[in-house]
């Protein structure tokens, strides 16, 4: 079975533009979480998607933003992109929104110059 | 916010040895885990204790959580060179699989 696959898996963009991150999580799961991680930093949480619905957000932005699809894949949108924003982007998959593993993608490498 | 604290960062063994690291947090939480991460990759899940289990096995693995101390601790029994990773402990406060994660603890395993 396929695991959750992320695309691309590195992108290069400069500063102002915008970007669309990729996701399909494991099949059967309707959960999916978007977590951004720093180099040398913990991934930090950033959007979580049940059945199509944001359940949760964590403290970026609107910059960010993110939606799920009818067959639960999730696109992650950021917009006038800054350095900062230069990180990798991790998309999980659960089989259930509540008190369990996440499955991680191998995650999309982004550089802003 | 990182809620999760790594002790300690940096650890380096000799294949064979035991790796133990712990992990700090500030609030009450639902459940803790242990994720496992190769140069840059995705993380690999290790195990998950919820917040009224006091010790975990998996495999090698061995996890403690003491909720009185906002404290867990992940002991890797008789390490080998395809442990060395980084290690991040992550608190779910809620239940809601909204993860804190730490800054991470860099194991790595001589042969």
């Amino acid at each position: 079975d396929a695991g959750v696959t992320q695309s691309p898996t590195h992108l290069i963009k400069t500063r102002g533009q915008q970007v669309t991150l990729r996701c399909s999580p494991i099949s059967g799961h309707k959960s999916v979480s978007w977590y951004q991680q720093v180099l040398g930093q913990g991934p930090q949480f950033i959007f979580q998607y049940y059945e199509k619905e944001e359940r949760g957000r964590g403290n970026f932005p609107d910059r960010f933003s993110a939606r799920q699809f009818p067959n639960y894949s999730s696109e992650l949108n950021v917009n006038a992109l800054l350095l900062g924003d230069s990180a990798l982007y991790l998309c999980a998959s659960s089989g259930t929104p509540d008190g369990g593993e996440l499955f991680f993608g191998e995650g999309s490498r982004l550089t802003v110059l | 916010s990182q809620q999760g604290e790594e002790d300690p960062q940096a650890l380096s063994i000799q294949e064979g040895e035991n790796a133990t690291m712990n992990c700090s947090y500030k609030t009450s939480i639902n459940n803790l885990q242990w994720y496992r991460q190769n140069s840059g990759r995705g993380l690999v899940h290790l195990i998950l204790i919820r917040s009224n289990e006091r010790e975990k096995h998996s495999g090698r693995l061995r996890v403690t959580l003491d909720t009185s101390k906002k404290s867990s601790s992940l002991l890797i029994t008789a390490s080998r060179a395809a442990d060395t990773a980084s290690y991040f402990c992550a608190t779910d406060a809620d239940g809601n699989n909204r993860l804190a994660f730490g800054k991470g603890n860099q194991v790595v395993v001589i042969p």
